[in-house]
């Protein structure tokens, strides 16, 4: 059975601070790797999405590898502003359809 | 822009009541999910359909069935509400290999 860590649980770091969140899984025959942001009391809004035969995908200011054969996935966050505080969920598929397990999540927070 | 709407943000129901949540998107997606999500548990899949009349058991499928009648609307029942199925429930839907689009949620209490 797959599963999702998420090491740290919490993280608190300076405005304007470069950020890595990390993400492991137990089963490497994965399908993609998902990145999630998750507001208080909201939904999941999906940030990036990795296919298991690439290497790393970007969008602004975040950056998200994947090492498939090691069973890890890093977040890069540069630049880190207070709008950055959330929790991070990192989610992983093993089928060709979107049925995800889901990490437990880093919530960031981003002080002034 | 893809929107996945949940009938209520906000429910609050009585030991044993009949519970119906509703989830409806709007971008023809084949896959449609139901989550539950708890602090120090991360979300875990209740049910899931990958098609119209077809419906699929997730990691924690007792206590709760589901429905899905027309493409774009998937329901989730609980027959039988209990204490211990307070919980943020979340809705999702996608199509293969895209990324997945989540409602906003309705925070369920059971008293």
């Amino acid at each position: 059975k797959q599963e999702v860590t998420q090491i740290p649980a919490a993280l608190s770091v300076p405005e304007g601070e470069n950020l890595v969140l990390n993400c492991s899984f137990t089963d490497s025959a994965i399908y993609n790797l998902q990145w999630f942001r998750q507001d208080p009391g909201k939904g999941l809004t999906s940030l990036l999405l990795i296919q298991s035969s690439q290497r790393e995908q970007t969008s602004g200011r975040l950056n998200a590898s994947l090492d498939k054969s090691s069973g890890r996935s890093t977040l890069y966050i540069a630049a880190s502003q207070p709008g950055d505080s959330a929790t991070y969920l990192c989610a992983v598929s093993t089928g060709g359809g979107n049925k995800l397990t889901f990490g437990t999540g880093t919530q960031l927070k981003v002080e002034l | 822009d893809v929107k996945v709407t949940q009938s209520s943000r906000y429910l609050v129901k009585r030991t044993g009541e009949k519970v119906f949540l509703e989830c409806v998107q709007d971008m023809d997606h084949e896959n449609m999910f139901w989550y539950r999500q708890d602090p120090g548990l991360g979300l875990r899949l209740i049910y899931f359909s990958y098609d119209v009349k077809m419906k699929e058991k997730g990691d924690i499928p007792e206590g709760y069935s589901v429905s899905r009648e027309k493409k774009e609307r998937f329901s989730l029942i609980l027959e039988s509400a209990s204490t211990n199925q307070t919980s943020m429930y979340l809705c999702a839907s996608g199509t293969g290999g895209s990324p997945l689009h989540f409602g906003n949620g309705t925070r369920l209490t059971v008293t």
